[in-house]
């Protein structure tokens, strides 16, 4: 079956610490995306990526990083200079124009101990 | 930048009945599409609907339908015969568009809906 996985579905991190968290797609699309989601909050964007070996900040990139190496994957990093990480992050994809809608994997839960 | 505005942080509705939640977005484009996305419990965003604002003609998936308002940017998601699994929250988004593609959304911050058995 056809989708995105994000893993790992929890993740615990000590201040200071980067951590890495990994999204792939067998969706063949061809764009993909990093959200950040806060308790009553709506989704924010972090990185996009159109096309491998491209991407491009958000609205909240301070302290992300991300690369794109493959079409498939699409790893966003969570450095120690973001200073608020708790949070659950999204991964999505689409094929790259405005009227696609995103497919999104279940999420990441990051907490910072 | 654009903006998306969800003003009802919660509804209730008892099953069966139905349930409108407003949204309200600000954009400087001429053609764009909105979207609601629902996500329950588990997290999971999940695509309600689609609308293009070039048609006329709002758009319906089954119980769900939207009551589009160009001039006055508004774009409300109608609910009928609801039923227990539509206890979800529902964000209204935006795309965020320069020079064609795709560039992300943007959401509202969510209207948490309660269905009363």
């Amino acid at each position: 079956d056809g989708g995105i996985t994000q893993s790992p579905k929890y993740l615990f991190r000590k201040e200071g610490q980067n951590v890495t968290l990994s999204c792939e797609q067998n969706l063949n699309h061809d764009a993909m995306y990093w959200y950040r989601q806060d308790p009553g909050q709506g989704l924010r964007l972090i990185y996009y990526s159109q096309i491998v070996n491209d991407f491009q900040k958000g609205d909240i990139a301070e302290g992300y990083s991300v690369s794109r190496e493959k079409k498939e994957s699409f790893p966003l990093t969570v450095t120690s200079a973001q200073k608020n990480p708790t949070a659950f992050y999204l991964c999505a994809s689409s094929i790259p124009a405005t009227y696609n809608e995103q497919f999104f994997g279940p999420g990441t839960r990051l907490t910072v101990l | 930048a654009q903006t998306v505005t969800q003003s009802q942080p919660e509804m209730s509705v008892q099953e069966a009945e139905t349930v409108t939640l407003s949204c309200t977005y600000d954009t400087s484009e001429s053609d764009y599409y909105l979207f609601w996305y629902k996500q329950p419990p588990s997290r999971q965003m999940i695509l309600v609907i689609r609308q293009e604002a070039y048609k006329q003609q709002n758009a319906t998936e089954n119980r769900f339908s939207v009551n589009f308002q160009k001039a006055a940017k508004s774009f409300s998601l109608k609910i009928s015969d609801s039923q227990l699994g539509d206890a979800a929250m529902y964000f209204c988004a935006s795309p965020q568009m320069s020079g064609g593609g795709a560039d992300g959304l943007t959401f509202g911050k969510g209207t948490h809906l309660i269905i009363q058995p």
